[in-house]
């Protein structure tokens, strides 16, 4: 059975400071891992995904990064700004199992 | 291309009713799946199909919770009755395929409140 923590569970920075959150899961036999961020009272947006072959995804001001052996993977924001302020939810997709860490809440204050 | 659509939005019923929710994926996505996500936790899996054949129902408490999808498409979730912990956000998703590389999708949520 897969096991996903997130770490933190919140984090509250102010503006322009660059952010790690950390995802870890206990099955490595994985296909992907996504990185999603839900808002207040709305599904879920996917950021980035990361197949099991790739080490590192990037969007724009995202990096994620992937250690697949270890179960690891490192959602980093540069520069961050108010609007970053959600959840931010990773799920290790292990063969058609689908797992959802319990999110790490962030807030960026100006 | 269209998201992921959901409804009702809202649902505020009481304990032993029943109530049915609509989801309708992204055009050509075979895949689609239903989660329940309970204040403060992440979404857990409870249904998953492959065009109109279940993938995993594994976490599905089949005592109360139907789904189906008819002609691969459109999918209803079913709860009937009703209990306080069912409170909750039922979120639909979709992807191209299963247990690959594809990404998924989500819909809006239905926000189901059990009184």
């Amino acid at each position: 059975k897969q096991e996903v923590t997130q770490i933190p569970a919140a984090l509250s920075v102010p503006e322009g400071e660059n952010l790690v959150l950390n995802c870890s899961f206990t099955d490595s036999a994985i296909y992907n891992l996504q990185w999603f961020r839900q808002d207040p009272g709305k599904g879920l947006t996917s950021l980035l995904l990361i197949q099991s072959s790739q080490r590192e995804q990037t969007s724009g001001r995202l990096n994620a990064s992937l250690d697949k052996s270890s179960g690891r993977s490192t959602l980093y924001i540069a520069a961050s700004q108010p609007g970053d302020s959600a959840t931010y939810l990773c799920m290790p997709n292990s063969y058609g199992k689908l797992t959802f860490g319990q999110g790490t809440i962030l807030t960026v204050h100006p | 291309e269209a998201g992921v659509a959901q409804s009702p939005r809202y649902k505020i019923i009481e304990k032993r009713q029943s109530v049915a929710f609509w989801c309708n994926p992204i055009s050509g996505h075979a895949t689609l799946y239903w989660y329940q996500q309970i204040l403060g936790q992440g979404p857990k899996l409870l249904i998953q199909f492959q065009n109109n054949g279940v993938v995993d129902d594994s976490q599905l408490p089949k005592d109360r919770f139907s789904a189906e999808r008819l002609k691969g498409v459109d999918s209803t979730l079913k709860i009937q009755p009703a209990k306080l912990e069912d409170s909750a956000v039922y979120l639909c998703a979709s992807s191209l395929l299963v247990g690959t590389s594809y990404e998924q999708y989500f819909g809006p949520g239905t926000r189901l409140t059990v009184t």
